[in-house]
């Protein structure tokens, strides 16, 4: 079995402030995904990134930036926190096509 | 552009009960591959079951069963036999085959498994 370790578990910002999040995964899995969900809502898709050094665009990716520098670890920045934007965001990777997605616990973010 | 949507917000069932929820999506392929996921009261999200666009059987394991429309474009999932610790919200998922990967969630129905 693997882990996804996402870092860190609670992150309070300032307004306007860039923030990392962090994703670890030792699964050896390909294929690397970043999610937001709001308070009692679905998982919107910020970015994923489908090998090493690859990037794609999600249904949320404005205000966001990501890499993918080594397979096993995935960063999301949040480019200038905005108060809208306390949520959860969750990581999750894949071995490729057409199989499950195994997530980690999640960051949560405040943003003062 | 893939599209999943899960109309019921919220579902109570007694114990013991079966239990449907539903599911639609939209797509443009011809392949992709269908899941649903269970978020507990912790926050954690774990796999339930799958179904690729290409089999005709429903797909089951343990409790969980789907019941998959192909023509209908909906991909319900049925639990049998509702405990309490199946209270949870569920989310509906699909990835297309030449959809490099992506992943696309419901916003997902909440259940509520009562003694």
């Amino acid at each position: 079995g693997g882990i996804i370790t996402q870092t860190p578990k609670f992150l309070i910002g300032q307004e306007g402030q860039k923030l990392t999040l962090k994703c670890q995964q030792n699964f050896n899995h390909d294929t690397m995904y970043w999610y937001r969900q709001d308070s009692g809502k679905g998982l919107r898709l910020i970015y994923y990134s489908i090998t090493e050094n690859d990037l794609q665009k999600g249904d949320l990716s404005e205000g966001y930036d990501a890499s993918r520098e080594k397979k096993s670890s995935f960063s999301l920045t949040v480019t200038s926190a905005q108060k809208n934007e306390m949520a959860v965001f969750l990581c999750a990777s894949s071995p490729g096509q057409g199989t499950e997605v195994f997530f980690g616990k999640g960051t949560r973010l405040t943003v003062v | 552009a893939q599209k999943v949507t899960q109309t019921q917000t919220s579902i109570s069932v007694m114990e013991k009960t079966t239990v449907t929820m539903d599911c639609v999506y939209e797509t443009q392929d011809s392949s992709y591959f269908l899941f649903w996921y269970k978020q507990t009261a912790s926050g954690e999200i774990v796999f339930l079951i799958r179904q690729d666009s290409y089999k005709k059987e429903n797909a089951t394991v343990g409790h969980y069963s789907l019941n998959f429309q192909k023509p209908k474009s909906s991909i319900g999932l049925i639990i049998t036999a509702t405990q309490i610790e199946d209270s949870a919200v569920y989310f509906c998922a699909m990835r297309e085959d030449s959809g490099y990967n992506k992943l696309t969630f419901g916003k997902g129905t909440v259940l509520l498994v009562s003694p």
